[in-house]
């Protein structure tokens, strides 16, 4: 079975610091992806990075990073120079790598982002 | 950009009513999902569906839930009696492809359900 663990509920930060989110995963497939969705207050998930598990590089999109350490199963979100948009609710989630099928996605508990003027 | 639709983005309903939440996904999708979010609590997978039937579903997904593809462009989530734990958010999400590991589900809005 897949699992996934956010241990930090909430995250205060000041406006223009870096910030890291964690997140480790438990998984027996060799293939699997990793995916971050920010949910603002208004509730809807948006698609922010994703990493491949036989990806060699991190994954980056703009601001958002992904600090993948496959030996520790972790992958943590690195969201550099932090803005007040960016407090919102962050889920981690991981989705099986087969090549048939509709794969659903895991959700960890979350992580809520609280950014400080 | 395309997206995902859903409506109503609220409802609210007694309990043991019939409920259909309406999604529609983005137009080359061919996978779709939905799933739901109990206030202050995870996202969780309640059913795929591909090629007009059913690929997955979890335990939430009981006799009272059903999924359709009424037409070419909706997919929709009928609670047939709907009870007070079913109070959630729907998240209706759509990917191209299924399996592989980089396809990116993409979600939307949801909607807010009230089961009183």
């Amino acid at each position: 079975a897949q699992k996934i663990t956010q241990t930090q509920p909430g995250m205060f930060v000041q406006e223009k610091e870096a910030v890291t989110l964690d997140c480790t995963y438990d998984t027996s497939d060799p293939s699997y992806g990793l995916f971050w969705y920010k949910q603002p207050s208004s509730g809807e998930m948006i698609f922010l990075i994703y990493q491949g598990s036989y990806d060699q590089q991190n994954a980056t999109e703009g601001r958002y990073s992904l600090n993948f350490q496959k030996a520790r199963k972790s992958a943590n979100l690195v969201i550099s120079a932090s803005q007040l948009g960016d407090s919102a609710m962050y889920f981690c989630a991981m989705k099986r790598g087969h090549w048939w099928g509709a794969q659903k996605l895991v959700f960890g508990q979350g992580t809520r982002l609280t950014i400080n003027p | 950009e395309p997206e995902v639709t859903q409506t109503p983005s609220h409802q609210v309903t007694q309990m043991g009513q019939e409920v259909i939440l309406r999604c529609v996904p983005i137009s080359n999708h061919l996978y779709f999902y939905w799933y739901r979010q109990i206030l202050g609590q995870k996202v969780e997978f309640l059913v795929s569906f591909y090629n007009n039937e059913i690929s997955e579903k979890s335990e939430i997904f009981d006799d009272q839930f059903s999924v359709e593809r009424p037409d070419g462009s909706n997919f929709t989530l009928k609670i047939r009696s709907t009870k007070l734990e079913d109070s959630a958010m729907y998240f209706c999400a759509s990917s191209e492809r299924g399996g592989l590991t980089q396809e990116t589900q993409y979600f939307g809005p949801g909607t807010r359900l009230l089961v009183l």
